[in-house]
Order: structure tokens, then sequence, then C-alpha cells
């Protein structure tokens, strides 16, 4: 199993770019979940997926957008990119809980920096 | 609402112990905690639900209070490869169950020196 795999890992983009980051899990996880990190601000979460077809907004959704038509995809959108959104960008995945409480799986993350 | 994680940095040596704590103001359903290195993705120690259950690490253990909503993480004996940034990933209870989100708080930077 890869786990959570990310692309790419770094890029930098001019203001007013889009860009999609990409996001696959090969675990059948029903959910997933990208994260945006700050320095000393933890992980905010930005949207989630419960399952194909289905997303929801997380804590800090302005600016992006997303989608889910598989359950292994879970592509990230920005639309004209900001300096406000220079950041560390992790997916995530987790299993429905069959009687259990499982752990969330992180992806390596994309280091985004717009100029 | 962000748990709240104290301290905010700890240094210890090589064998000394520390606990760092978690705090919500909200009714929940389990505590999970992660551990990031520099530069790479957080990776998953232990986690706490309601009731008392847990699962994770077998040199880390925990503790969930779930009277308080608070939550620590036991650091034992200490190794120089425990140096890192532990984060607390609270569950919110939702009819009875997980909401499947995590919020997380915003760290506590451990380092262990020589």
């Amino acid at each position: 199993n890869a786990g959570v795999t990310q692309t790419p890992k770094f890029r930098i983009l001019k203001i007013g770019q889009s860009m999609t980051l990409q996001c696959a899990q090969d675990m059948n996880h029903n959910y997933m979940y990208w994260y945006r990190q700050d320095p000393g601000m933890g992980l905010k979460l930005i949207y989630y997926s419960v399952g194909a077809g289905i997303t929801d907004k997380g804590e800090v959704p302005n600016g992006y957008n997303v989608s889910r038509s598989t359950t292994e995809d879970f592509p990230l959108r920005l639309e004209l990119a900001a300096p406000s959104q220079t950041s560390v960008y992790f997916c995530a995945s987790r299993a429905k809980g069959q009687g259990a409480v499982n752990e969330q799986f992180f992806g390596p993350g994309t280091r985004l920096t717009v100029l | 609402q962000q748990p709240v994680q104290s301290p905010q940095a700890v240094i210890l040596r090589e064998g000394e112990d520390a606990v760092i704590n978690c705090s919500s103001s909200k009714a929940l359903y389990s505590v999970h905690w992660y551990r990031q290195k520099h530069g790479e993705a957080p990776v998953f120690l232990m986690i706490l639900l309601k009731g008392g259950e847990q699962k994770g690490h077998e040199k880390i253990s925990a503790s969930f209070n779930e009277k308080k909503q608070q939550s620590s993480l036991y650091l034992t004996a200490s190794q120089l490869s425990y140096s890192g940034t532990y984060f607390c990933g609270t569950e919110k209870s939702q009819y009875g169950a997980g909401s499947y989100q995590l919020t997380f708080g915003k760290g506590t930077k451990l380092s262990v020196i020589p």
C-alpha cells in the first residue's frame, strides 16, 4: 500500500494563478480531509468528504474548492491564488469505524508559496 | 474551537519524563495524539476514547478525563527520537458517536538533548 499520496511536493504560484493539489489513497477509506498548516498554528481543516460525491466545508474553506468523484481521489482546487494561501497542505484519510475509532493517515504534504 | 495545549515548548535531557496536556471546551468523543518532525507529515501515536479505551504506542501512554474534557500524553525515559512537535486532535461527540472531524491544537514542541 502506498497509503496517502500527494502531488506536487512543492509549488510556487503567482498571485491570481490557479492550481489543483492532488491527493489519492489506496486504503479504501471513506473519509478524506484537506488541512493547511501555518507556522505555530496547528492544522486547520479546509474541506472534508465522507464518501464519493459528498463534500463539506471545514473551518477555513474560503478560496478553495474540492470534488470527490471516486473513493480514491480528493483534489483541492485553488482559484485566484493569494499570498495568504502560502502554507503547507496536508491530505488525510480515515476508515469508517466498525465499532472502533480509527486513526487518520496523513500524506507527505505540499508546500505552496504564492508570490 | 481549537483545543488548548500546554506547555507550548519543553526541553528535556535524555531519560527525563514529560507530560503534555490538551484541554477542550466541548464534549469529546475521542482524543488523537500525533507527533510531527520538521518537514514531515504528522504521525499517529495514540487514540483515547470516551469510556476509557485506548490504542496506540508501546512507549507512550496517555489519559483522558471525560468530565474535564482533558487529555494528557506521558513520555517516559525520553529518547532523542522523541523530539518533534506533538499535536492533540479532538473529535466532538455527535448523536452518541464521533463526528469524524478532528480539531487540532497549536502543538507542543519537544526537544530532547543528550
